[in-house]
């Protein structure tokens, strides 16, 4: 069946831009999970949700960073103002409850 | 200090060779602990999966828990090229959520 997909793939910015990364979860999986992948720094939790449940954004390094999950299945990544650091691999993973997480192939951004 | 130190090499080794991969964790409360892989440009799969202490065999790869010492591992018997991914270590912050801990990542490189 279809796993996890993300897009844009590859997402090329200038400073200051807003940008949105999209990620399509496994059907009915009702978690979803954005982590960040960067030199040095690894695989990092950004937030987390599961079905209505208010989501645990922990993880999310600053006030620019914004997500939502409308219906409880496509979720929107938003980074707004963007900065050269937030250069790196997004990566967007689902799973049933807290059981084995699917990761998708993730978004490359590039900060300008 | 990281919760989850993993070395992030490279590590290169010739085909058929035993590889041995350590991550140390710092909080005791840890208690599931799990492997990905991921191969170039692509995202982590689940490699293996762990809880407590101990050890667990699936075909050419052992992963080993010691709690004692808060240290774990993968080995890999018979090392193929195809072996050949960053290996991440990572346990799950907490039962209630999915939240997921992760190392550093090792490269790793089984060469012909």
């Amino acid at each position: 069946g279809a796993g996890v997909s993300q897009s844009p793939s590859n997402k090329v910015t200038e400073k200051g831009k807003d940008v949105e990364l999209r990620c399509d979860p496994i059907s009915g999986h009702t978690a979803l999970y954005w982590y960040r992948q960067s030199l040095g720094q690894g695989l990092e939790f950004l937030i987390y949700f599961q079905g209505n449940s208010a989501p645990d954004k922990s993880g999310l390094p600053s006030d620019r960073f914004s997500a939502e999950r409308t219906g409880g299945s496509v979720s929107t990544l938003t980074i707004q103002r963007t900065q050269q650091e937030d250069s790196a691999v997004y990566l967007c993973a689902s799973s049933r409850g807290t059981d084995t997480q699917y990761f998708g192939p993730g978004t490359r951004l590039t900060v300008l | 200090q990281k919760e989850v130190e993993q070395d992030p090499g490279p590590l290169s080794v010739p085909e058929g060779a035993i590889v041995s991969l350590n991550c140390t964790y710092s909080n005791s409360a840890f208690q599931y602990f799990m492997w990905y892989r991921q191969y170039s440009r692509k995202g982590p799969e689940l490699l293996m999966y762990t809880y407590s202490s101990g050890n667990k065999e699936d075909g050419r790869f052992t992963a080993q828990v010691d709690k004692s010492s808060k240290y774990i591992s993968l080995f890999i018997r018979d090392s193929q090229p195809s072996d050949s991914a960053t290996y991440l270590c990572a346990t799950l912050y907490s039962g209630n959520t999915g939240k997921l801990i992760f190392g550093q990542g090792t490269t790793l490189q089984v060469k012909p």
